[in-house]
């Protein structure tokens, strides 16, 4: 069965560099969320999207935005990078309000 | 506003053993409740799910979690733990009744330790 697809897998960035990272939701999933998970941390939420639309917004900095296209794949993209940013980044997607599915996630480290 | 508590941050059990794996909720609607897990530079991985059916909800890899809402408790049980069930589990709520979106709320995590 088809997942939820992350890409790139890995990303190294240098401070004050942007990064862009690509999630491709299960078909038919009408929800999508990006979450952060720092080192020993558990995911925190960013963003979701509804339908195309912004739904809930969680601790995302200014400096991050998202998007969700018409195809339904999303893009969160980040600017003036810190090290902060380090940290696995997960999408995950949602049908119906019942379970979502995550991905790999993205390992974005920053230098 | 909903949360999660997951009451211990390490276990560490011997292979063959029982699995108590302990999650409260703090929920103002009927929440639909999930466990994950997370091995180690792997994604989250559904254990199992509880959406206001059965009470006592069954998982794959023999897990099994009972939703208490006297209780609001949705604790992680396995007869005999696996060398393989080493990993990080995580106890989410999901607030259906709030919105089409059910934001995901995650637990602080619990580390699995499995010993020989």
């Amino acid at each position: 069965a088809a997942g939820v697809i992350q890409s790139p897998r890995h990303l190294i960035k240098e401070k004050r560099e942007t990064a862009t990272l690509k999630c491709y939701p299960i078909p038919r999933h009408d929800t999508v969320y990006w979450y952060q998970q720092g080192p020993g941390q558990d995911p925190q939420f960013l963003i979701s999207f509804y339908e195309k639309m912004q739904s809930d917004k969680g601790s995302i900095p200014d400096r991050f935005s998202a998007q969700q296209f018409s195809d339904y794949h999303s893009e969160l993209n980040m600017s003036s990078l810190e090290l902060g940013d380090s940290a696995l980044y997960f999408c995950a997607s949602r049908e119906g309000g019942v379970e979502a599915f995550f991905g790999q996630g993205t390992r974005l480290t920053v230098v | 506003a909903q949360s999660v508590t997951q009451l211990d941050s390490h276990v560490s059990v011997s292979e063959g053993t029982p699995v108590l794996l302990r999650c409260n909720y703090s929920s103002s609607y009927s929440p639909s409740l999930f466990w994950y897990v997370q091995h180690p530079n792997k994604g989250l991985q559904l254990l199992l799910k509880y959406t206001s059916a059965a009470t006592l909800v069954k998982g794959i890899n023999g897990f099994e979690a009972e939703f208490k809402k006297s209780e609001t408790s949705f604790h992680l049980t396995k007869p005999s733990a696996h060398m393989s069930d080493a990993a990080e589990y995580f106890c989410v709520v999901s607030d259906s009744g709030s919105s089409n979106t059910g934001k995901l709320i995650f637990g602080q995590g619990t580390t699995l330790q499995v010993k020989p």
